[in-house]
């Protein structure tokens, strides 16, 4: 089954404790991507990559890093989390942005943490 | 910079109602592509609907419609005779040319009342 897989589905962790939230797609995608969604914000892109070590900054990367070492994976990492960082975590992959855009972008569970 | 703005943050219906969701949007890209996803209670995304910016035509599906307006820049969504299990938060988006970046809006919650 096509899938995309977050972990954790819920952390609650402290101010100043590195965390890895990990995602991992399994239909050979070679773009990915993290959103973080908040009320009345909708969803807001983090970072996205295009393929295996090619990276790039969304609308709101500040205080987020990821990495793209192999193709099925892409984590997201909060080095020095804080509070503002309480957020519901999307990722989402899909194939190749095609110029028709006819590829379907999959979502994964979300991911929600919480900052104290 | 793109824009996607859903001015309505909370629509109440009661079941049976038509709802019309609305969704404006800013772009300077020619070529472009707006979304619409719904997000149930238990919260996963679901895709409901594509659309580039050639494409002016109305799309019906059941019981939904979209009505694309590139002179208003809008792209409200129509769900004829709502049903209780409607009820969600609905977002519009859109994307870049390129397909990279994708802006949402703020959302839209429909609660339908039996």
């Amino acid at each position: 089954e096509a899938q995309v897989t977050q972990n954790p589905r819920y952390l609650i962790t402290v101010t100043g404790k590195k965390l890895t939230v990990t995602c991992s797609q399994n239909m050979n995608h070679e773009y990915m991507s993290w959103y973080r969604q908040d009320p009345g914000l909708g969803l807001r892109q983090i970072y996205y990559s295009m393929n295996v070590e090619v990276t790039d900054k969304g609308d709101v990367p500040e205080g987020y890093k990821v990495s793209r070492k192999e193709k099925r994976n892409f984590p997201l990492i909060l080095e020095s989390p804080s509070p503002n960082q309480t957020s519901l975590y999307f990722c989402a992959s899909r194939i190749k942005p095609t110029a028709d855009h006819t590829d379907t972008q999959y979502f994964g569970p979300g991911t929600r943490l919480t900052v104290l | 910079a793109q824009k996607v703005t859903q001015a309505q943050t909370e629509i109440s219906v009661v079941e049976k109602e038509d709802v019309t969701l609305d969704c404006v949007y800013e772009t300077r890209d020619t070529t472009y592509y707006l979304f619409w996803y719904k997000q149930p209670p238990s919260g996963e995304l679901v895709f409901l609907i594509r659309r580039n910016s050639f494409d002016e035509q109305n799309e019906i599906s059941g019981r939904y419609s979209w009505n694309f307006q590139k002179s208003t820049s809008s792209f409200n969504f129509t769900i004829t005779a709502s049903q209780v299990v409607d009820s969600a938060v609905y977002f519009c988006a859109l994307s870049d040319n390129a397909g990279n970046m994708l802006t949402f809006g703020g959302g839209t919650r429909l609660m339908v009342k039996p």
